[in-house]
Order: C-alpha cells, then sequence, then structure tokens
C-alpha cells in the first residue's frame, strides 16, 4: 500500500499570499496518478486537480500541481478567503486507492 | 450534471450491519463509470472503501474487505453499501462518488455525494 504524508500538517497564510503544499509518496506512483481536493467544514471534498497537474473543471487558474515519482506539490498563487480549507491528496495508481492525512490552510 | 445522495439509517447497533444507498442523478449507472464509497471519521481523513462498475464487479479496500459488500441496482440508478459487524471504530461520514479513470489506473472522485453522518452506538 503506498502511504501519502502531507506537509505541513497546516499552514498559516495571510489572503494574497502564496500556499505551497507538499505530498510525498512511499513510493513512486504510477504514471502521476495523483489528484488533489480541497474539503471545507461540513461539505464533502471537491476535485481540484488530476494526472497530478490537470485542473478539474471550474478550478481557478490559481490552483496548480506539479510533481512525479514520489514528491507532488499543490500550489495556490495567490490565497483567497474562500481557498481556506483542508486540503487532500490521493493516488490512483496501485491498488489500494489511498489519500493523505491533510495540510490545513487556515488565516493568519 | 452528475449529482448522487446517500441515504440509510443514521444510528447503528454494534455488531450489526450498516447498510446505504448513493442515487445517482444526471447519468445513467448502465453507461459506464466505477462508482465507489469513501469515509471520514469525525475530524480525521479520508479511507476508500471499494468500488464497483455498471456491470457489478467489484473491487475493495483490503483493511475492509471480510465486511464490505457494494451492490448496483442499474434499474434504480443506484449502488449500496453494506458494511457487516460494525464497532464505534466505523462511526464516520460516509461518501459515494464518482471515479473516472483513464483505463489503467484506478480513478480520482468526482463528483462527491454530500455524505452522511452514520453513528455506531448502542
Amino acid at each position: 500500500e503506498i502511504v501519502l504524508t502531507q506537509s505541513p500538517g497546516t499552514l498559516s497564510l495571510s489572503p494574497g499570499e502564496r500556499a505551497t503544499l507538499s505530498c510525498r509518496a512511499s513510493q513512486s506512483v504510477s504514471s502521476s496518478y495523483l489528484a488533489w481536493y480541497q474539503q471545507k467544514p461540513g461539505q464533502a471534498p471537491r476535485l481540484l486537480i488530476y494526472g497530478a497537474s490537470s485542473r478539474a473543471t471550474g478550478i481557478p487558474d490559481r490552483f496548480s500541481g506539479s510533481g512525479s515519482g514520489t514528491d507532488f506539490t499543490l500550489t495556490i498563487s495567490r490565497l483567497e478567503p474562500e481557498d481556506f480549507a483542508v486540503y487532500y491528496c490521493q493516488q490512483y495508481g496501485s491498488f489500494p486507492i489511498t489519500f493523505g492525512q491533510g495540510t490545513r490552510l487556515e488565516i493568519k | 450534471q452528475v449529482q448522487l445522495q446517500e441515504s440509510g439509517p443514521g444510528l447503528v447497533k454494534p455488531s450489526e450491519t450498516l447498510s446505504l444507498t448513493c442515487a445517482v442523478s444526471g447519468y445513467s449507472i448502465s453507461s459506464g463509470y466505477y462508482w465507489g464509497w469513501i469515509r471520514q471519521p469525525p475530524g480525521k481523513g479520508l479511507e476508500w472503501i471499494g468500488s464497483i462498475y455498471h456491470s457489478g464487479s467489484t473491487y475493495y479496500n483490503p483493511s475492509l474487505k471480510s465486511r464490505v459488500t457494494i451492490s448496483v441496482d442499474t434499474s434504480k440508478n443506484q449502488f449500496s453499501l453494506k458494511l457487516s459487524s460494525v464497532t464505534a471504530a466505523d462511526t464516520a461520514v460516509y461518501y459515494c462518488a464518482r471515479l473516472i479513470n483513464s483505463g489503467y489506473d484506478y480513478g480520482w472522485f468526482d463528483p462527491w455525494g454530500q455524505g452522511t453522518l452514520v453513528t455506531v452506538s448502542s
């Protein structure tokens, strides 16, 4: 099973700043089969990125994904107030599907 | 647009079977895609439970495989989850979602249902 470790656990930033979230895999993720989700309190997760770098439909271009192998990054170029939430990565190249433990992005 | 809605009892007794249904609208399950269940204990992260194709082909998380059954009813355009012998550790918000894949992978989840909280308690 591929274990995904997200860092930091909590990231405190201000609106307008740049956020960089990390997702590290215990073994190589096949063909960059990695997705990112955003979850706000009381809501279901929302798909942001799939294939490590492809934005889902309707996702603003301030969200970008990068990486390959074992190291992946979600970058939010300029934080908007609505971006403060918990972010999860998920790998889907190996069985079983696994998620990271999440990074909480909070307002500083 | 595809929408999913979970339904089922919000309270289940220990050792009993948890049963949930996910109704799909805006898309016919018979047309394709895998469909899955994910859960999230209160204040914790996400855990994939299992997935099913419209043909009935399934695959389950090995950590839950002995207790999980996922089935599909294409006539009602819905799929269901049964989790047996539940304990307090199974208390969670249960989500259903569509899986999208490239044919060579297990897929990412989009969209998700709103989720339903199931509490295991006597």
